[in-house]
């Protein structure tokens, strides 16, 4: 059972361009929605990671945006550049005892120059 | 600080035979997770050991074990391989487990089961 649905599967951007990157959820006691970025060969790196009592967070070019009512967290690149061309995976952490962390499918960006 | 390191990186085995891999985490991290990722499914939670104990357990079969050590380094088996079972193996450390999503992956042992 997926309890992380995230959307597009892929996605090209031209250099400059703003990302988006949406992931919902349906687990309400989920508390920590951290994203990591994989690039080719390498493992995936936590990028950056919000909790549900904040509606935003930016660090850089990158920024989340989170809905509580509506269940659904987003990934915001902006001025989009080739180096940021990999797979994002948004994730959950369930609250409580059954510690794990949940991922979306992830999302292939690609950033034209 | 050296980062976390997974042995082997790539391995072939048939059907039938079982294979198993290491990880040695991040110095101070005592929690290791274990994903499988595949293109189809993504990223999927294997288990977690924090302190030498196994803290949970995700939806694989019993063919999926692991264990951790003293000094914090992991292993994972699986036995009678299936062809289903090739997958990039990952593994990930934390200083307090994954609830806080702070993990740090290594880079896989990719597994091919012919």
């Amino acid at each position: 059972q997926q309890q992380v649905k995230q959307s597009p599967q892929s996605l090209i951007v031209q250099k400059g361009g703003i990302s988006i990157i949406n992931c919902a959820y349906e687990n309400t006691a989920f508390d920590y929605f951290p994203w990591y970025q994989q690039f080719p060969g390498k493992g995936p790196a936590l990028l950056i990671a919000i909790r549900p009592d904040v509606s935003e967070k930016k660090e850089g070019r990158f920024t989340i945006s989170f809905n509580k009512s509506a269940k659904q967290f987003s990934l915001h690149i902006m001025d989009s550049q080739p180096g940021d061309s990999a797979t994002y995976f948004c994730a959950a952490s369930v609250q409580g005892g059954s510690e794990k962390l949940v991922f979306g499918k992830g999302t292939k960006l690609t950033v034209n120059p | 600080k050296a980062g976390v390191t997974q042995t082997p990186r790539y391995l072939i085995k048939t059907r039938g035979q079982q294979v198993t891999l290491s990880c040695s985490p991040i110095s101070g991290h005592r929690s290791v997770s274990w994903y499988q990722q595949t293109p189809g499914q993504g990223l999927q939670f294997l288990f977690e050991y924090f302190s030498e104990t196994q803290r949970n357990k995700g939806n694989f079969p019993g063919r999926f074990s692991g264990r951790q050590f003293s000094n914090s380094r992991s292993e994972m088996n699986v036995s009678t391989l299936e062809l289903g079972d090739s997958a990039l193996y990952l593994c990930a450390s934390s200083l307090s487990g994954v609830r806080t999503g702070e993990l740090f992956f290594g880079e896989g042992s990719r597994l091919t089961v012919l």
